[in-house]
């Protein structure tokens, strides 16, 4: 089925690892961003990307980086995982006009 | 992109309307409103947008003013699988900066009883 794509589902990590949140998207969606939810709190804008080779900072971009080599990939990279990135990361896409798609989330536990 | 305020909670009986308000007194010319809804800790499901017209799709109907100070989010026949967190968002389309990032409020929770 169409839609977005995100791996790992669950996640685990030790203070100070490293890893990489995989999210694809196979509509041809112009534009991709990530955010993270808290709980009992909306989303909040880590980074987004209007196209390939353009990536921007959302509203909390430290610790992470981003890359956007390709329409359909935006990887969200965490440097040196802090228990304060404990948290569920969601990946989305839309074309300019219409509606966002996201995808089932990644939940993150740094321990 | 203008700020929204939404109740934080509301009940409806299952099989009923459910009416859910937005006000975005700020909201500019250019700018259009979006609902969203997430249920339980799914990702956020896009429901329906306007600009300034009424809209109708097959999930829920969109209710502007006039003014555009205000909207409501209809689900004609609320069912249980409808309780979930009903996000108002009002942004501008048109630039790339603005169409590629949605700004979440606090939303109104809504809970679908028997």
């Amino acid at each position: 089925n169409a839609g977005v794509t995100q791996t790992p589902k669950f996640q685990v990590l030790k203070t100070g690892q490293s890893m990489t949140l995989q999210c694809a998207q196979d509509m041809n969606h112009e534009y991709m961003s990530w955010y993270r939810q808290d709980p009992g709190m909306g989303l909040r804008l880590i980074h987004y990307s209007v196209g390939a080779g353009i990536t921007d900072q959302g509203e909390v971009p430290n610790g992470y980086n981003v890359s956007r080599s390709t329409t359909e990939d935006f990887p969200l990279r965490l440097l040196s995982a802090a228990p304060s990135q404990t948290s569920v990361y969601f990946c989305a896409s839309n074309d300019r006009g219409g509606g966002y798609t996201f995808g089932s989330g990644t939940r993150l536990t740094v321990v | 992109d203008a700020k929204t305020t939404q109740p934080p909670s509301m009940d409806c009986a299952e099989g009923r309307a459910a009416n859910l308000p937005c006000n975005h007194s700020t909201i500019s010319g250019n700018e259009y409103v979006y609902w969203y809804r997430q249920i339980h800790s799914q990702g956020p499901q896009y429901i329906i947008h306007g600009l300034k017209n009424n809209e109708t799709n097959e999930m829920a109907s969109l209710i502007i003013t006039e003014d555009r100070k205000s909207s409501t989010l209809i689900l004609p026949h609320a069912t249980l699988r409808d309780t979930a967190v009903y996000y108002c968002i009002v942004r501008v389309v048109t630039l790339p900066g603005t169409a590629s990032k949605l700004t979440f409020g606090t939303g109104t929770r809504l809970q679908v009883t028997l």
